[in-house]
């Protein structure tokens, strides 16, 4: 199986900071990543699939980057309604994996 | 816009077989990939497989030899059978639309397996 290690595990942040987490593949996966956002209680939600695209309805201040192993996803400006857990997920290979999550708080 | 609800036992004993049912609403089962994920409390989540409306079906290699995932167009619903459960099946259950990225998922069920 494909290995996804995201870090951090946990991040705190004010409004309007700029938050990055970063997600690496055990192997190449191409651009087969997606990034979820799982509110406490809650189904995760699709925010961006293939590495970079924005899911219809997704706000601009989310995005994704990169490729190969090492990807990135960022806030560009932190909201409150943002806190969350983030996951990346692979769809290279099956079986499909996920990271263990990135737990998001506010400062 | 397109709803999934998953139903079922919340409560299965180990040795048993855990039953969900996946009924979707404001739209067809037909053309699309069907996927069952599950998280255990406060843990990460885990794919453990998908079908097509037509039937054909791929599962996680963990799980495999114990899941059974099926349909039924005429209800609009896909069922997921998990055999054999223990302590460690325990977990929030979701079913969603599509395979490789999910887009509608339902609010998931939590099953706990205990005697």
């Amino acid at each position: 199986d494909i290995q996804m290690t995201q870090s951090p595990s946990s991040l705190s942040a004010s409004v309007g900071d700029r938050v990055t987490i970063t997600c690496q593949a055990s192997q190449d996966i191409s651009n087969y990543l997606n990034w979820y956002q799982q509110k406490p209680g809650k189904a995760p939600k699709l925010l961006i699939y293939g590495a970079s695209n924005l899911e219809t309805g997704v706000p601009s201040r989310f995005s994704g980057s990169g490729s190969g192993t090492d990807f990135t996803f960022t806030i560009s400006s932190l909201q409150p309604e943002d806190i969350a857990t983030y996951y990346c997920q692979q769809y290279d290979n099956l079986p499909y994996t996920f990271g263990q999550g990135t737990k998001l708080e506010i400062k | 816009q397109v709803q999934l609800q998953e139903s079922g036992p919340g409560l299965v004993k180990p040795s048993e077989t855990l039953s969900l049912t996946c009924t979707v609403s404001g739209g067809s089962i037909n053309s699309y990939y069907w996927s069952w994920i599950r998280q255990p409390p406060e843990k990460e989540l885990e794919w453990i497989g998908y079908i097509f409306y037509s039937g054909s079906t791929n599962y996680n290699p963990s799980l495999k030899s114990r899941v059974t995932i099926s349909v039924d167009t005429s209800k609009n619903q896909f069922s997921l059978k998990l055999s054999s459960v223990t302590a460690a099946d325990t977990a929030v259950y979701y079913c969603a639309r599509g395979k490789e990225g999910p887009d509608f998922w339902g609010q998931g069920t939590l099953v706990t397996v205990s005697s």
